[in-house]
């Protein structure tokens, strides 16, 4: 099974508007941290925000903000007032705790346009 | 230096030819990882050291491929005898610290490899 799932090939999104970006993730291991990454056409992987499995309160990083949903697995990335810089592929990331603990896996990415 | 930096950015290989990438991860960082990033894919991963010490391989996909890290700072991952199947960007990241869940990666620009 796939351990990091993003089904959203390709999003749109009006500048200044919000946008959120699907992920769902599978783990037996109680503890984890889920990471989104941000990758413009240069190729650099930007760190955006991270939730770990214990959190009480969802992650917010400026714009970013998760909604973390542990029961349903799901930790989905949301821009608010997107910009044109925003345009790029998004990939959303898990490490486990106690199981794998030395990788990162990834989903298979968003690629969000930002339309003027 | 102030980021991840990897080289060559690019490199164009025969097939049958041996390649080197290095890695110069962020001053004083203790682990480093390298991924394999397919055309419109997530990275994968492939193998994870802390400081010179190479503690996770199993994402290799083939003895082919072999990575050091001889003195615990830059590493150079070699594919010998390349493949058609190994042409992808080859991503180092590194983070700080030899554990924590909540360890940020820091990624490099990647190297593209294209192999005829």
């Amino acid at each position: 099974a796939q351990k990091i799932t993003q089904t959203q090939p390709g999003m749109f999104v009006q500048e200044k508007e919000a946008v959120t970006l699907d992920c769902t993730y599978d783990t037996s291991d109680p503890s984890y941290g889920l990471f989104w990454y941000k990758q413009p056409s240069s190729g650099e992987m930007i760190f955006l925000i991270y939730q770990g499995s214990y959190d009480q309160q969802n992650a917010t990083e400026g714009r970013y903000s998760l909604n973390f949903q542990k029961a349903r697995k799901s930790a989905n990335l949301v821009i608010s007032a997107s910009q044109l810089g925003d345009s790029a592929m998004y990939f959303c990331a898990m490490r486990e705790g106690f199981s794998n603990f030395n990788k990162f896996y990834f989903g298979s990415g968003t690629k969000l346009n930002v339309k003027p | 230096g102030a980021g991840v930096s990897q080289s060559p950015r690019y490199k164009v290989a025969k097939r049958g030819q041996d390649v080197a990438l290095r890695c110069d991860p962020i001053s004083g960082h203790v682990s480093l990882f390298w991924y394999q990033q397919a055309l419109g894919q997530g990275p994968e991963f492939l193998t994870y050291f802390q400081n010179e010490a190479q503690l996770d391989k199993s994402g290799l996909p083939s003895d082919r491929f072999f990575a050091e890290r001889p003195e615990g700072s830059v590493s150079t991952l070699k594919i010998q005898r390349t493949q058609q199947e190994d042409s992808a960007v080859y991503l180092c990241a590194s983070s700080r610290l030899g554990s924590g869940l909540v360890e940020t990666q820091y990624f490099g620009p990647g190297t593209r490899l294209l192999v005829l």
